[in-house]
C-alpha cells in the first residue's frame, strides 16, 4: 500500500518570499504523484502531477515540484508567493498501472503574510 | 458547463437521522468517489464506484452507504450508525483517459453538521 507524509501541517511565509512544501511517500512499486490546492469551503483543484519523464514538473499559478525517487520525495515550490496563495495544499499518490484510488497526505496550510 | 455538482452545500441534521448527499456529474466519467475531510486529517476514502451498479468500500465505509444506478449519479447516505458524521464531504470522478493514473476531479463539497 502507498502512504504520504506531509512534513509540515502549517507554513507561514511573507509575501514575495519563496516557499517549499514538503511531501514524502512510501511505496513498494512505481507511483504517480500529485499536488492539489484547496481554498476555504471549496473542492480540490489540481496544481500539478508527475506521471513520467522529466522529474521537474511545472504547474499552475507558478508552482513547480521535483520528483526525487531516491529520497521518495515530491516537494512543492514557488519562488515568490502572493496573498492569494493562502490555501491548503495536499500531496497525493497512486500506484502505476494499478487503477487504484489516490491516497492523500494530511495537508499543509500555507498562510501568506502581507 | 460540464462539472461535478454536489448538493446541498451546507446541511444540518439531528443525531439519529439519516441524510443523503447528492453528487451528479455530466462529464461522462465512469469512476466516482466519496472522500471525507476532517481538519488535520486530510482526505479519507469512504466509497468508490468504477462502473454502474458496482461499488467498493474505502477505508472508512462504516456508517455510510452508496448506490450507483446511473452513470451520472453517486449519492452518499450518512446513516445514524456513523458515530461522528460532522465533516466536509467531497465527491470526485476520473475521466476515462486518466483512469490508470487516478487523477481526480472534485466537486465543491458538502458540509454536514450534526446538532
Amino acid at each position: 500500500a502507498q502512504s504520504v507524509t506531509q512534513l509540515d501541517s502549517q507554513v507561514p511565509v511573507f509575501e514575495e518570499a519563496p516557499v517549499e512544501l514538503r511531501c514524502n511517500y512510501s511505496s513498494s512499486v512505481s507511483v504517480y504523484l500529485f499536488w492539489y490546492v484547496q481554498y476555504p469551503n471549496q473542492g480540490l483543484q489540481l496544481l500539478l502531477k508527475y506521471l513520467s519523464g522529466s522529474t521537474l514538473v511545472k504547474g499552475i499559478n507558478g508552482f513547480e515540484a521535483e520528483f526525487n525517487k531516491s529520497q521518495t520525495s515530491f516537494h512543492l515550490r514557488k519562488p515568490s508567493v502572493h496573498i492569494s496563495d493562502t490555501a491548503e495544499y495536499f500531496c497525493a499518490v497512486s500506484r502505476v498501472s494499478g487503477n487504484t484510488p489516490l491516497v492523500f497526505g494530511k495537508g499543509t496550510r500555507l498562510s501568506v503574510i502581507a | 458547463d460540464g462539472g461535478i455538482t454536489q448538493s446541498p452545500k451546507y446541511l444540518f441534521r439531528k443525531e439519529g437521522q439519516n441524510v443523503t448527499l447528492s453528487c451528479e456529474q455530466n462529464l461522462n466519467h465512469d469512476a466516482m468517489y466519496w472522500y471525507r475531510q476532517d481538519p488535520g486529517q486530510g482526505l479519507r476514502l469512504i466509497y468508490y464506484s468504477q462502473i454502474v451498479n458496482d461499488f467498493q468500500k474505502g477505508d472508512i465505509a462504516e456508517g455510510y452507504s452508496v448506490s450507483r444506478e446511473k452513470k451520472e449519479s453517486f449519492p452518499l447516505t450518512v446513516t445514524s450508525a456513523q458515530k461522528n458524521p460532522t465533516a466536509f464531504y467531497l465527491c470526485a470522478s476520473i475521466p476515462p483517459a486518466r483512469s490508470n493514473t487516478g487523477e481526480l476531479f472534485f466537486g465543491e463539497g458538502s458540509r454536514l453538521t450534526v446538532l
